[in-house]
């Protein structure tokens, strides 16, 4: 079975500039989620989808980052314009379904350098 | 407010000891409790799963106890291997209709041969 797949692997921008980012879940997983890493801290969820519908957006900076799902498989994550503080790793991770009973499948993940 | 803690300084541990990881929460009452490794430039790996009505959990080497009146998850690894350091994170539900997982920030674990 084909893990979660994410490109780039790494991006270096220049503040104010934009950036994107590509997820592909597990075949068949309907729960797909973003999360932003800051090195020594845990994942903070960005924004979570079930199916192509947003579950929960709270945490995300719309002001910056729009997150899109197109067809209900592939996802895509935008920053514009990039901070210095979004630098980061960007995870996508995937499950069957929502809720604390689901695992989540992790793809290795985007390190962003903004300079 | 809501928090999970884990232990921040790196736990060393002698090889073919046990090792067992600490996670505390507070103003939460999750009804699951996750457990996942995650090794540098990686993306998190499920390890093991424990619900609010189950004392134990294990898997091979592995074993979770969570009790939800003292709000405390340990994380145990038998036999342990110098393959298995690692950071290991925990993650819980909120325990109401909120799906999303709320994650600690993972305490690293180091086995020395």
């Amino acid at each position: 079975e084909a893990g979660v797949a994410q490109s780039p692997r790494y991006k270096i921008i220049e503040k104010r500039q934009s950036v994107a980012f590509w997820c592909n879940p597990i075949s068949g997983h309907a729960t797909l989620y973003w999360y932003q890493q800051i090195l020594g801290q845990g994942p903070k969820l960005l924004i979570q989808f079930q199916n192509n519908g947003v579950v929960d957006d709270s945490q995300l900076p719309k002001d910056r980052f729009s997150a899109e799902r197109l067809k209900g498989v592939d996802s895509t994550l935008k920053i514009q314009p990039a901070k210095l503080e979004d630098s980061a790793v960007y995870l996508c991770a995937s499950s069957l379904g929502s809720g604390g009973s689901y695992e989540q499948y992790f793809g290795p993940g985007t390190r962003l350098t903004v300079t | 407010s809501q928090k999970i803690e884990q232990n921040s300084e790196a736990l060393n541990i002698q090889e073919g000891k046990t090792a067992t990881l600490t996670c505390n929460y507070t103003n939460y009452s999750p009804a699951y409790l996750q457990w996942y490794r995650q090794d540098p430039g990686r993306g998190p790996v499920f390890l093991l799963l424990i619900r609010e009505n189950e004392k134990e959990k294990r898997k091979e080497r592995l074993k979770v106890t969570f009790d939800t009146t003292l709000k405390q998850s340990l994380f145990h690894i038998t036999a342990s291997q110098p393959a298995d350091s690692a950071t290991y994170l925990c993650a819980l539900d909120e325990g109401d209709s909120n799906y999303q997982l709320i994650w600690g920030a993972g305490t690293k674990l180091i086995i020395k041969p």
